[in-house]
């Protein structure tokens, strides 16, 4: 089955500790997106990536860091420099040469202790 | 810079009832996405319009989109109960690298 992966489905964070969220996918997709959904708003993009060892900041990338060094593999890394990360994670991936259309991973809920 | 805004950002209605959702945006663009997402849950893909005048229905769900309006609707035709949710447009920035999404719309549909 293709699709995307996120693990964990829950993480708690003590404050001034840094996590790393897991997004994997087997779409083949070149391109990859780490979301921010805070409770009853709409999504904000932190990072995304176009190639492999190659991606760009979006509009709320203070505090957090990723890596591309695999296709498939895109981890985002939620620093102690990000002061209120309890939120719901969500990372998606898509085909930019065909539609663009983005697929979402099932989530990371993160709460901050 | 693209904004995109929704309305209503909430809705109540009654099963049976026909309603449209509107999604506007900012900045010129060709492409945009219709989403839902269930309480606790991820998004799902529900429509990808690519042109100006482009239409896409799939059971009571209606999508449409006017490019040189910057605007798209979603039309609910007969809501049941199951189509509660809450329904997110997204807009490809010019040059399409990435998203921007709209605030949402919570449906609820009453018995």
């Amino acid at each position: 089955d293709g699709g995307i992966t996120q693990s964990p489905k829950y993480l708690f964070r003590k404050e001034g500790q840094n996590v790393t969220l897991s997004c994997e996918q087997n779409l083949n997709h070149d391109a990859m997106y780490w979301y921010r959904q805070d409770p009853g708003q709409g999504l904000r993009l932190i990072y995304y990536s176009q190639i492999v060892n190659d991606f760009q900041k979006g509009d709320i990338a203070e505090g957090y860091s990723v890596s591309r060094e695999k296709k498939e593999s895109f981890p985002l890394t939620v620093t102690s420099a990000q002061k209120n990360p309890t939120a719901f994670y969500l990372c998606a991936s898509s085909m930019r040469e065909f539609n663009n259309e983005q697929f979402f991973g099932p989530g990371t809920r993160l709460t901050v202790l | 810079e693209l904004k995109v805004e929704q309305n209503p950002l909430f809705l109540s209605m009654q099963e049976g009832k026909n309603y449209t959702i509107y999604c506007n945006y900012s900045t010129t663009s060709d492409r945009l996405y219709w989403y839902r997402q269930d309480p606790g849950k991820s998004l799902e893909s529900l429509f990808v319009l690519l042109s100006n005048g482009a239409v896409k229905q799939e059971g009571r769900l209606m999508a449409s989109l006017d490019t040189k309006a910057r605007l798209s609707t979603l039309h609910i035709t007969a809501a049941v109960h199951d189509l509660s949710a809450t329904y997110f447009c997204a807009v490809d920035r010019l040059g399409g690298q990435n998203f921007v999404f709209g605030p949402g719309t919570r449906l609820s549909v009453l018995p």
